[in-house]
C-alpha cells in the first residue's frame, strides 16, 4: 500500500525548534518529488516547501524561508522538515504530500498521495 | 507570486444538485491547474490535473474546464459524501505552488 506516515509535530514555544519526519512505503520514494503542505486550524491548504527527487532543487514559501528546512534520505526512505524560529502563525497541521508528475496535454504536477498530517503548536 | 481566488466561497446545495466550482488565477497558467477534495480531518484527496483530467478512482461525475485564467470544477449529480472543501492548485510556477481559498460545499 502506498503510504506516507508524519511524526514529530507537538507543541513548541515561540522562537523553538521541531523537526518533521514524513516515512514513505509502497512506492519507490527516490523517484519521486514531495512536499509539505500545512493547513492552519479553520483555513485553507498552504504550500509550504518542496524538494525533488535527488534533492537538487529545494523552494520555499515567502513566510518560512530562512526558517525552514526541507531534505530528503532516500536511503531511508524518509523527508524531513526542520523549522527554526516558530512563531504562533506557524501553528498547523503539516502534511507530506507525493509530487507527481502528469503528462497530458501539458506536463504538470500535482501532489497525489498524502498523509494524514502532523499537529505543530506554537504557544507559550 | 500568482494568486488563485475560488468562488464562491460556500455553496448550499441538495442531493442530486449540479454545482459549479470557480477558479481565477492573478496570471495566465495554460492548463497547469489541479483540484482537491478535502473531508473535515482528513488529508485533502486530488480530484483533477490539468485542468480537466480525472484522476484515476474519481467518479466521473466530477469534471474541469478551463485553461488561462478562468476554471470550473463542475459536479453533475450531488451525492451525500461529495460534501466537502474543494482547494483549487496552479502548477504553472513549480517554485511556488498557490492553493485557493477553499470552497465549501453544504448541505442545504
Amino acid at each position: 500500500e502506498v503510504q506516507l506516515v508524519e511524526s514529530g509535530g507537538g507543541l513548541v514555544k515561540p522562537g523553538g525548534s521541531l523537526r518533521l519526519s514524513c516515512a514513505a512505503s509502497g512506492f519507490t520514494f527516490s523517484s519521486y518529488s514531495m512536499n509539505w503542505v500545512r493547513q492552519a486550524p479553520g483555513k485553507g491548504l498552504e504550500w509550504v516547501s518542496s524538494i525533488s527527487s535527488s534533492s537538487s532543487y529545494i523552494y520555499y514559501a515567502d513566510s518560512v524561508k530562512g526558517r525552514f528546512t526541507i531534505s530528503r534520505d532516500n536511503a531511508k526512505n524518509s523527508l524531513y522538515l526542520q523549522m527554526n524560529s516558530l512563531r504562533a502563525e506557524d501553528t498547523a497541521v503539516y502534511y507530506c504530500a507525493r509530487g507527481v508528475t502528469m503528462i497530458v496535454v501539458v506536463i504538470i504536477d500535482a501532489f497525489d498521495i498524502w498523509g494524514q498530517g502532523t499537529m505543530v503548536t506554537v504557544s507559550s | 507570486d500568482i494568486q488563485m481566488t475560488q468562488s464562491p466561497s460556500s455553496l448550499s446545495a441538495s442531493v442530486g444538485d449540479r454545482v459549479t466550482i470557480t477558479c481565477r488565477a492573478s496570471q495566465s497558467i495554460s492548463s497547469y491547474l489541479n483540484w482537491y477534495q478535502q473531508k473535515p480531518g482528513k488529508a485533502p484527496k486530488l480530484l483533477i490535473y490539468a485542468a480537466s483530467s480525472l484522476q484515476s478512482g474519481v467518479p466521473s461525475r466530477f469534471s474541469g474546464s478551463g485553461s488561462g485564467t478562468d476554471f470550473t470544477l463542475t459536479i453533475s449529480s450531488l451525492q451525500p459524501e461529495d460534501f466537502a472543501t474543494y482547494y483549487c492548485q496552479q502548477s504553472y510556477s513549480t517554485s511556488m505552488y498557490t492553493f485557493g481559498q477553499g470552497t465549501k460545499l453544504e448541505i442545504k
